[in-house]
């Protein structure tokens, strides 16, 4: 079973509109942690974002933030105000106590922002 | 500024002739990992060092070698490099092993095989 669920392949949103990029993970481990990274066309991965499985609040950093249904075990981040530089592929990765070392990647969501 | 740095950023190599893809940290960190990552795919973890224990995953090829000799430096070797090989190969680092610890990645080495 897929560990982590991105199911839009692509999205497009307007200039300064805000956009929500779906994630599902899958885990029986209660302790676990979820990531949002953005790696832009020149390859590198940029930490986003983090949520851990014991937070009661949903995290936000700056224009970002991840909308936690831990019932769901879903993970959306929600990007506000896109700018054109937030065109890019957006990954959502999950790393278990259990596992270790172990992160688990989605398929990536590929964002365009149109001016 | 401390940071993840991988050489080449281009590598071109032929079927067959062994190649070494560098990468070097300034953050410290315990823990290095190597990524393969295929067009739109996720990347794939292929191995990782806890200071100086090497761990493989399972399904990494034997094709694929890693060194550590110091604690900013690591190299990823391929042996005998088949067409199936062309990928972008991501260096990455964390301080320790937690489910908070988040990855910091190089900047990626573009492999491509004739």
């Amino acid at each position: 079973a897929q560990k982590i669920t991105q199911t839009q392949p692509g999205m497009f949103v307007q200039e300064k509109e805000a956009v929500t990029l779906d994630c599902t993970y899958d885990t029986s481990d209660p302790s676990y942690g979820l990531f949002w990274y953005k790696q832009p066309s020149s390859g590198e991965m940029i930490f986003l974002i983090y949520q851990g499985s014991y937070d009661q609040q949903n995290a936000t950093e700056g224009r970002y933030s991840l909308n936690f249904q831990k019932a769901r075990k879903s993970a959306n981040l929600v990007i506000s105000a896109s700018q054109l530089g937030d065109s890019a592929m957006y990954f959502c990765a999950m790393r278990e106590k259990k596992s270790g070392n172990q992160f688990y990647f989605g398929t990536g969501t590929s964002l365009t922002v149109i001016p | 500024d401390a940071m993840v740095i991988q050489n080449p950023r281009y590598q071109v190599t032929q079927f067959g002739k062994p190649v070494t893809l560098s990468c070097s940290q300034t953050l410290n960190h315990n823990v290095m990992y190597w990524y393969q990552q295929k067009s739109s795919q996720a990347p794939k973890l292929l191995f990782h060092y806890y200071d100086k224990d090497f761990n493989n995953e399972a399904d990494t090829p034997d094709n694929f070698q890693s060194r550590r000799p110091n604690t900013s430096f690591c190299f990823l070797d391929i042996r005998s490099p088949g067409l199936g090989d062309a990928a972008m190969y991501l260096c990455a680092t964390s301080r320790e092993v937690r489910i908070s610890e988040k990855l910091f990645f190089g900047s990626g080495t573009q492999l491509s095989v004739l």
